[in-house]
């Protein structure tokens, strides 16, 4: 079965440090996809990465971070200089690749990691 | 304008009765999800759509129906609202092609009383 699981229920930083939201993942299929999501305070999903199973390589856009690790099936987050801005829940997610009869798509979310950054 | 919208946005029902979400996508997107989002539970996929007229249960279909007449729309009915689906529910598409990101919409919130 697949689940995700993000352990850190919340974390609070001061504005510009660093964190890093964890993201643990278990799946049997060899070719699936990632994603990170990010839901401020007025409730909307905005979709911040996807990362296929293949594409090992770490990404950086602006100040946000991922590290993608099949060795230990993490898919962690981080964000740097950390901003007010940034306060918002933060889910990580799983999808079945759309490669297979019978696959959907469908996500598998954790259970979100609520980050706080205080001025 | 183009895009993914719910409504209503806001909802509050009583216990027993039904209610029906709506759910529009503009962009022919083939796969279409209604999730729920409780505290402590992440999100949650409810049912989801292959294309019209293909429906098939999620992880917590239970009191849920859904429909797929037609492929833009996805309406998801609770037949007789409970007060445990008290929550906010997120619909959602995907297309094979393309990069598999899920487009959400704004969500609903739903109170059962």
């Amino acid at each position: 079965a697949q689940k995700v699981t993000q352990a850190q229920t919340e974390i609070s930083v001061v504005e510009k440090e660093d964190v890093t939201l964890d993201c643990v993942y278990e799946t049997r299929d060899t070719t699936y996809y990632l994603f990170w999501y990010k839901q401020p305070p007025s409730g909307e999903l905005v979709f911040l990465i996807r990362r296929n199973s293949f594409d090992e390589q770490n990404e950086i856009s602006g100040r946000y971070s991922w590290n993608f690790q099949k060795s230990t099936s993490s898919f962690n987050f981080t964000i740097t200089a950390s901003q007010v801005v940034d306060s918002a829940v933060y889910f990580c997610a799983l999808s079945e690749a759309l490669i297979r009869s019978g696959n959907t798509g469908k996500l598998i979310f954790g259970q979100g990691t609520t980050l706080q950054v205080k001025p | 304008d183009a895009g993914i919208t719910q409504s209503p946005r806001y909802k509050i029902t009583e216990t027993g009765r039904q209610v029906t979400l709506m759910c529009h996508q503009t962009w022919s997107h083939s796969y279409m999800f209604w999730y729920r989002q409780d505290l402590g539970h992440g999100l949650r996929l409810i049912y989801y759509s292959a294309a019209a007229d293909i429906t098939d249960k999620g992880e917590v279909p239970d009191g849920y129906v859904v429909s797929r007449s037609k492929t833009e729309n996805f309406p998801l009915t609770l037949e007789s609202a409970t007060r445990s689906q008290t929550s906010v529910y997120f619909c959602a598409s995907t297309t094979k092609l393309g990069n598999w990101k899920q487009y959400f919409g704004p969500g609903t919130r739903l109170t059962v009383t």
